[in-house]
């Protein structure tokens, strides 16, 4: 079974450009989200989508975040302009949409540097 | 955010012991509790995890504590093996949906 597929792996801008991120979940995953990973912390969620509805964006910068998921598979999040606390690895999940099914597996992310 | 404190930072282990990275939490809401594994370069990957109607789960050398009126969890590797050398993370979620919520992390370093 081929896992979560992000790309690109690396990114290297400068502050107030834009970027944009994809990620091809697992076969037959509904559910996907988007983390946020600073250097040395725990990632943090940005967004989850079941299907291609948003289940929750709370903690999306609306301002200059945005994500989508066309056709409820693949999805791009991208920041507009970025700033340099962005700099993070993005990690993308996907897991079953089985009650009970908890189980994320996560993809190898996508590290952006913002200088 | 709801938080989830884990502890230690860091920790090193010769080979062969044992290791134990422990997390507390404070939604009582909970009722998920996962750790991860991560290695350089790479996504975090489930290793195991435990709900709260037990207080023990054991997977190989790996077992999870749970002490639920304590609001606490905690993960051992018996025998650990260089192999292990990885960042762990605890986790924790409710059935109001599968958002995680994440530790912030302990590097373990297995020292052969």
């Amino acid at each position: 079974e081929a896992g979560v597929a992000q790309s690109p792996r690396y990114k290297i801008i400068e502050k107030r450009q834009s970027v944009a991120f994809w990620c091809n979940p697992i076969s037959g995953h509904a559910t996907l989200y988007w983390y946020q990973q600073i250097l040395g912390q725990g990632p943090k969620l940005l967004i989850q989508f079941q299907n291609n509805g948003v289940v929750d964006d709370s903690q999306l910068p609306k301002d200059r975040f945005s994500a989508e998921r066309l056709k409820g598979v693949d999805s791009t999040l991208k920041i507009q302009p970025a700033k340099l606390e962005d700099s993070a690895v993005y990690l993308c999940a996907s897991s079953l949409e089985e009650a009970g099914s908890h189980e994320q597996y996560f993809g190898p992310g996508t590290r952006l540097t913002v200088t | 955010q709801q938080q989830v404190k884990q502890s230690p930072q860091s920790l090193i282990v010769q080979k062969g012991g044992i290791s134990i990275i422990n997390c507390a939490y404070e939604n009582t809401a909970f009722d998920y509790f996962p750790w991860y594994q991560q290695f350089p370069g790479k996504g975090p990957a489930l290793l195991i995890a435990i709900r709260p109607d037990v207080s023990e789960k054991k997977e190989g050398r790996f077992t999870i504590s749970f002490n639920k009126s304590a609001k606490q969890f905690s993960l051992h590797i018996m025998d650990s093996q260089p192999g292990d050398s990885a960042t762990y993370f605890c986790a924790a979620s409710n059935n109001a949906g599968n958002m995680l919520t994440f530790g912030g992390g302990t590097r373990l370093m297995v020292k052969p």
